[in-house]
């Protein structure tokens, strides 16, 4: 079982480029999370879904858009990156109030 | 909002010993859910162990446990016989009971990274 994967697993970009952290899980979770972790710190959860064509700000939304039209994919996009966007992201999923199934994580660096 | 706090940044231990890793939080909810993550240096998060705040008995997963003292808002995990794959970021972490709201939304903790020497 692949269960949740993440691409890329590393990405510098320049300030103000965009790009799209992708995740997809083949569990058939209905939940799917985006959190971001910065340097001697937790997880912080930035957007998170509950379904298709559902989703929700978490923590720290600001500079980050989701969408989620299918169940096994939940995309994060950075339209304008800045350095403090500098961070290790994780996708994660559960099926209800199971416990939550991480990703291996992109490490993203803006320069 | 919840917290959740873990005041010991770092520790370390002897191969074979045991260790106690401390976490306190604060809700003023009566039912939901705590839980310790793994983060080993390969960035993997890996769930170690879970506890249900209705149950009165404290979780166990072969050499994990936890002790679990809900009117202190305590949730501590002991590792016994430590080894040293045992080396890793623990993060504390709570959920609100999914009747509570809240869609199952995980808040951490800062974590405490442990080191077990041989």
């Amino acid at each position: 079982n692949a269960g949740v994967t993440q691409t890329p697993k590393f990405r510098i970009l320049k300030i103000g480029q965009s790009m799209t952290l992708q995740c997809t899980q083949d569990m058939n979770h209905n939940y799917m999370y985006w959190y971001r972790q910065d340097p001697g710190m937790g997880l912080k959860l930035i957007y998170y879904s509950v379904g298709a064509g559902i989703t929700d700000k978490g923590e720290v939304p600001n500079g980050y858009n989701v969408s989620r039209s299918t169940t096994e994919d939940f995309p994060l996009r950075l339209e304008l990156a800045a350095p403090s966007q500098t961070s290790v992201y994780f996708c994660a999923s559960s099926k209800g109030y199971q416990p939550q199934h991480f990703g291996d994580g992109t490490r993203l660096s803006i320069l | 909002a919840q917290t959740v706090t873990q005041s010991q940044p770092e520790m370390s231990v002897q191969e074979a010993e045991t260790v106690t890793l401390s976490c306190t939080y604060d809700t003023s909810e009566n039912n939901y859910y705590l839980f310790w993550y793994k983060q080993p240096p390969s960035r993997q998060m890996i769930l170690v162990i879970r506890q249900e705040a209705y149950k009165q008995q404290n979780a166990t997963e072969n050499r994990f446990s936890v002790n679990f003292q809900k009117a202190a808002k305590s949730f501590s995990l002991k590792i016994s016989d430590s080894q040293l794959g045992d080396t890793a970021m623990y993060f504390c972490a709570f959920m609100k009971h999914p009747s509570r709201g809240g869609s199952e939304k995980l808040v951490f903790g800062k974590g405490t990274k442990l080191t077990v020497n041989p």
